[in-house]
């Protein structure tokens, strides 16, 4: 099944301990993308790639790192987490540049306290 | 400040009425606008799409109008059913944009009551 998958899917952590969400996709797709949701503010993109060593900053990147190391990996790393990265992530993916139609995995609800 | 800006934040429709939601953009660049579906638990999904040399397109009980020179476009679901409650989001893209980066609107809760 075509499918990207994240882990963990709920995450509760306190202020500055380091964390990953990973992230993994199984359809060779070239572009993806970390997404963060807060209420009223809709989708915004915190980091994409464009393809394995190929990354750059989206819209809300402050605070978060990110690494394509394989083409079906792209991990998301808070390396001293603070309570207004408390949000929903999404990860997504899709095939190539032109093809605009992205695939969102299952969400990943963190909360820093 | 959003360049998407959707409303309503909310919406209650009837069973089998028409539920609309409404999208306004500000950069003349964007030329993709696709609507995402979004039900509870789930990540969102690619619902419709539309391109600004056509003025509507349809799929089945959705459909986007799209307004170029209002710099708008809406979501119309008819004969809405209990099954399309969700929250939809709009979004805009650029085709130069090399991040490939979706714009998205805050989103919209759709309810639809039996």
């Amino acid at each position: 099944e075509a499918q990207v998958t994240q882990n963990p899917r709920y995450l509760i952590t306190v202020t500055g301990k380091k964390l990953t969400v990973t992230c993994s996709q199984n359809m060779n797709h070239e572009y993806m993308s970390w997404y963060r949701q807060d209420p009223g503010l809709g989708l915004r993109q915190i980091y994409y790639s464009m393809n394995v060593e190929v990354t750059d900053k989206g819209d809300v990147p402050e605070g978060y790192k990110v690494s394509r190391k394989e083409k079906r990996n792209f991990p998301l790393i808070l390396e001293s987490p603070s309570p207004n990265q408390t949000s929903l992530y999404f990860c997504a993916s899709s095939l190539r540049l032109a093809s605009y139609e992205q695939y969102f995995g299952p969400g990943t609800r963190l909360t820093v306290t | 400040q959003q360049q998407v800006k959707q409303s309503p934040q909310s919406l209650i429709v009837q069973k089998g009425g028409i539920s609309i939601i409404n999208c306004a953009y500000e950069n003349t660049a964007f030329d993709y606008f696709p609507w995402y579906q979004q039900f509870p638990g789930k990540g969102p999904a690619l619902l419709i799409a539309i391109r600004p040399d056509v003025s509507e397109k349809k799929e089945g009980r959705f459909t986007i109008s799209f307004n170029k020179s209002a710099k708008q476009f809406s979501l119309h679901i008819m004969d809405s059913q209990p099954g399309d409650s969700a929250t939809y989001f709009c979004a805009a893209s650029e085709s130069e944009n090399a991040g490939n980066m979706l714009t998205f609107g805050g989103g919209t809760r759709l309810m639809v009551k039996p």
